[in-house]
């Protein structure tokens, strides 16, 4: 496609459920960089893929987060058991290379009741 | 790790007057300042971006200096316009490091 995709664009869960929040980035692009956003909050670090390195997972807020990405494309952000502090938007976003712009989606917001 | 902060948070103008919003930065090693916009419902758009050796760097009603010595940068939009409303985000990148580190946003509404 011609941006960054993701799905769905909205998710309402419920307290303790799991839920799997989609990334399908730019063609060709080897970075992807997955962000959380909190109302009225900047842009926190969740997770980063670079081609097929391990990915940087430093930004995880607990081990209920995880993700992977699948042939070096789609990406998957998980989050088991979700607490109502989950609920934010989900930011993903992808790079021709780690040092090059950065082109985000639109994000999946995730309301958890 | 690096600590951006940045003012204001909310940022009310009429059109036609200049806006400025202001970043600092933590680390001494930061080397690459991107600046976005988000508008409601989209992601951030990266709209100009400055590096550690450059001071200033302008782009039509856009510009964006840096003070490498006071470790703060700052988005100057000028002759605003309403559709310059949306929140912009400043953020730094630590030379070595692909993950910027984000302020917390300014929202712009800029008045007809």
């Amino acid at each position: 496609g011609a941006g960054v995709s993701q799905s769905p664009s909205n998710k309402v869960t419920e307290k303790g459920k799991d839920v799997e929040l989609r990334c399908d980035p730019i063609s060709g692009h080897t970075a992807l960089y997955w962000y959380r956003q909190s109302l009225g909050q900047g842009l926190e670090f969740l997770i980063y893929f670079q081609g097929n390195s391990a990915p940087d997972k430093s930004g995880l807020p607990s081990d209920r987060f995880s993700a992977e990405r699948t042939g070096g494309s789609v990406s998957t952000l998980t989050i088991q058991r979700t607490q109502q502090e989950d609920s934010a938007v989900y930011l993903c976003a992808s790079s021709l290379g780690g040092s090059d712009e950065r082109y985000f989606g639109a994000g999946t917001r995730l309301s958890v009741l | 790790g690096e600590n951006v902060e940045q003012h204001p948070s909310t940022l009310s103008v009429q059109e036609g007057d200049s806006a400025v919003i202001k970043c600092t930065y933590s680390d001494s090693a930061s080397n690459y300042f991107p600046w976005y916009k988000q508008e409601l419902g989209k992601g951030p758009q990266l709209i100009i971006d400055i590096r550690s050796n450059v001071g200033e760097k302008k782009d039509q009603r856009i510009a964006v200096t840096l003070n490498k010595t006071a470790k703060h940068f700052s988005l100057h939009i000028t002759e605003t316009q309403p559709e310059d409303s949306a929140v912009y985000f400043c953020a730094a990148t630590s030379g070595g490091s692909y993950i910027p580190t984000f302020g917390r946003g300014t929202s712009l509404i800029v008045h007809p």
